[in-house]
């Protein structure tokens, strides 16, 4: 069974930093793409970051968050993280990890997705 | 930008009945268009991808079609576990894509 857990979540200050994570387990996590979508309280998605799959060579980040997010991938350890610097009120909202439908490419389509971890930029 | 604009807002029809979601793109996406439920405090999951495609696990009832910039996620006949949010996405520029505002179904 496919499962993907985020954790990292908090409440934070403006200008301030996170990491989230995502452990992944039931499929071979190196060969998918992973992505990190996020949902402001009572809004829609929005799509924030996608890596490759394998080395991770290959990272694409949505331009609201460009130069101030960075993703990740340690596939020894089957997890996916996202740095956030320079938080500001607007990133709040809950953070999904989500498997890329297709293997070995980003193909824009999520199978499976985590429950999401809740982060709150607020002074 | 690719604009998708979902209606109605809010859909409210009673269990059994066909329900019908429409999802307008602001210009062609070809059939590259996904539809998602998500109910409250849980994560979405995948209903259709490429426009009419069924997701693993996915029962009979839910369909898609549509291509260029009109599609349709339409429920056969409603169970109570089928009232949710759908949202629809598209891939045809990806990355990004782009998500719609979303469709509330809900019992009425």
């Amino acid at each position: 069974e496919v499962q993907l857990l985020e954790s990292g979540g908090a409440l934070v200050q403006p200008g301030g930093s996170l990491r989230l994570s995502c452990a992944a387990s039931g499929f071979t996590f190196s060969t998918y793409a992973m992505s990190w979508i996020r949902q402001a309280p009572g809004k829609g998605l929005e799509w924030v970051s996608s890596i490759s799959a394998s080395n991770g060579a290959n990272t694409y980040y949505a331009d609201s968050v460009k130069g101030r997010f960075t993703i990740s991938r340690d596939n020894s350890k089957d997890t996916l993280y996202l740095q956030m610097n320079s938080l500001r009120a607007e990133d709040t909202a809950v953070y999904y990890c989500a498997k890329d439908r297709r293997y070995s490419i980003s193909s824009g389509n999520f199978d499976y997705w985590g429950q999401g971890t809740l982060v709150t930029v607020s002074s | 930008e690719i604009v998708l604009t979902q209606s109605p807002a809010t859909l409210s029809l009673s269990p059994g009945e066909r329900a019908t979601l429409s999802c307008r793109a602001s210009q062609s996406v070809s059939t590259y268009l996904a539809w998602y439920q998500q109910k409250p405090g849980q994560a979405p999951r995948l209903l259709i991808y490429d426009a009419s495609s069924r997701a693993t696990g996915i029962p009979a009832r839910f369909s898609g079609s549509g291509s260029g910039t009109d599609f349709t996620l339409t429920i056969s006949s409603l169970e109570p576990e089928d009232f949710a949010v759908y949202f629809c996405q598209q891939r045809s520029n990806w990355p990004p894509g782009s998500f719609g505002q979303g469709t509330k179904l809900e019992i009425k």
